[in-house]
């Protein structure tokens, strides 16, 4: 989608090993999001951020960390990836709107990770 | 906190025939809706949202959905569906002003078009 993109698309990797999954704005928006998408249970957030370096648990936050150092980009560290990480990662953004019409969120083309 | 029912997770339709899917949501204060669509191996596209003024929202691909703030419902209808409306739905839900404006979404409905 136009203004956000997701890296890698695809990634194996092995329990245990740490795993970073970016994702990238270009619309300057304060808000940014990761959520995983499972089979029966729709997007569940992960981590969000309001601001630069200024973020929040959501509903399933263990075992993953995230840090946004500046405001085009939010990364989401597996420290210690497990088999139950397996799953579809998606970026959001939403931007403060003065007009309730273009109020809204944007979604990436998502990251789909395999722990092994 | 919030939380988001779609209360079928499988619809299966015959081509021309109308279709709807059901959601219920729960939150302690007002809300913002939206339905996406996911096609097979894609991201989430946004179908139609509710924000404020009329209950009825219409949305792209000739889908819309009622908001009911006193069965705090939102379904989602389209009277004649296509072999290419096969697809997984979500319905979401967005407290107004609340901390974050997280958006919480329903489990998904799947939708299986048949000719």
């Amino acid at each position: 989608d136009a203004g956000i993109t997701q890296s890698p698309r695809h990634k194996v990797t092995e329990t245990g090993t740490p795993v970073t999954l970016r994702c990238h704005q270009t619309e300057n928006h304060r808000y940014m999001y990761w959520y995983r998408q499972d089979p029966g249970h729709g997007l569940r957030l992960i981590h969000y951020s309001y601001g630069v370096k200024d973020t929040d648990k959501g509903e399933v936050s263990d075992g993953y960390s995230v840090s946004r150092s500046k405001t085009e980009d939010f990364l989401l560290t597996l420290e210690s990836a497990t088999s139950s990480q397996t799953s579809v990662y998606f970026c959001a953004i939403r931007g403060d709107s003065a007009t309730i019409a273009n109020y809204g969120y944007t979604f990436g083309s998502g990251t789909r990770l395999t722990v092994v | 906190a919030q939380s988001v029912t779609q209360l079928d997770s499988q619809v299966p339709v015959f081509e021309e025939a109308p279709v709807e899917l059901r959601c219920n949501y729960s939150s302690s204060v007002s809300v913002y809706l939206f339905w996406y669509v996911q096609y097979p191996n894609q991201g989430l596209q946004l179908l139609l949202k509710y924000l404020s003024g009329s209950t009825l929202v219409k949305g792209i691909n000739g889908f819309e959905a009622e908001f009911n703030k006193s069965q705090t419902s939102f379904h989602l209808r389209k009277p004649s569906v296509h072999i290419s409306d096969t697809a997984e739905y979500f319905c979401a839900v967005s407290g107004v002003k609340a901390a974050g404006n997280k958006l919480t979404f329903g489990g998904g409905t799947r939708v299986l078009v048949k000719p």
